[in-house]
């Protein structure tokens, strides 16, 4: 599968802890974007790069949440001190000319 | 960023053409128009995009007004497969930004067997 690959697929996590997620892009695309999604909303952009160049984050993207990629290929999104609001499904996709998601991954906050 | 308004759903029977409205009134001269659904417990999927003409793949076709302040997706025969939130995005022409999509809430559509 040479799709956008997002680990892990579903977290729970008790309020306080820190959370991290892996996203996997497309290998040729240079750009990458995490969003945001609670239930019954579409997603929200929160943070994208360019190779490994953070070039904007959402006002969304709290002090609490941090994006980092490295070596411009894989990408990580750390969330510190979670909290019950953050539960949510996070997607990360990545692009050439159109947006390729991946299936998420779902955070429970308990 | 222009807005975009889509009903909140529609339902369709399978095997049946659904027509999926968009209006985007304050569209720019250099924004494309993107289609985007998302099945169930999936991430968003492209559908199609197009400027000023009409628009077919494999998947759909876009209909755009010739005034560009309307769209319309069109399935030609709707699958069960097709049940899914069904999203309308404008998207600036040129762009190196383009996987930067501000989503509205979407056409939830419902398809009958």
């Amino acid at each position: 599968d040479t799709g956008v690959s997002q680990d892990p697929r579903h977290k729970i996590t008790k309020r306080g802890q820190n959370v991290t997620f892996r996203c996997d892009p497309i290998s040729e695309h240079n750009r990458l974007y995490w969003y945001r999604q609670t239930l019954g909303q579409g997603p929200e952009f929160l943070t994208y790069f360019q190779n490994e160049a953070q070039l904007e984050k959402s006002r969304l993207l709290s002090d609490r949440f941090s994006a980092e990629r490295p070596k411009g290929s894989f990408s990580t999104l750390e969330i510190q001190r979670t909290e019950q609001g953050d539960s949510a499904m996070y997607l990360c996709a990545s692009s050439l000319d159109k947006a390729f998601f991946g299936q998420g991954t779902r955070l429970t906050v308990v | 960023d222009a807005k975009t308004t889509q009903p909140n759903s529609m339902e369709s029977n399978e095997e049946e053409p659904v027509h999926l409205p968009c209006n985007h009134s304050t569209i720019s001269g250099t924004d494309y128009i993107h289609w985007y659904r998302q099945l169930p417990s999936q991430g968003p999927e492209y559908v199609i995009h197009g400027l000023t003409s009409n628009v077919n793949n494999r998947m759909a076709s876009l209909a755009i007004a010739e005034d560009r302040k309307s769209s319309t997706l069109i399935l030609h025969r709707a699958t069960l497969r097709d049940a899914a939130v069904y999203y309308c995005i404008l998207n600036q022409r040129g762009s190196s930004n383009t996987g930067k999509l501000i989503f509205g809430q979407g056409t939830t559509l419902q398809v009958k067997p």
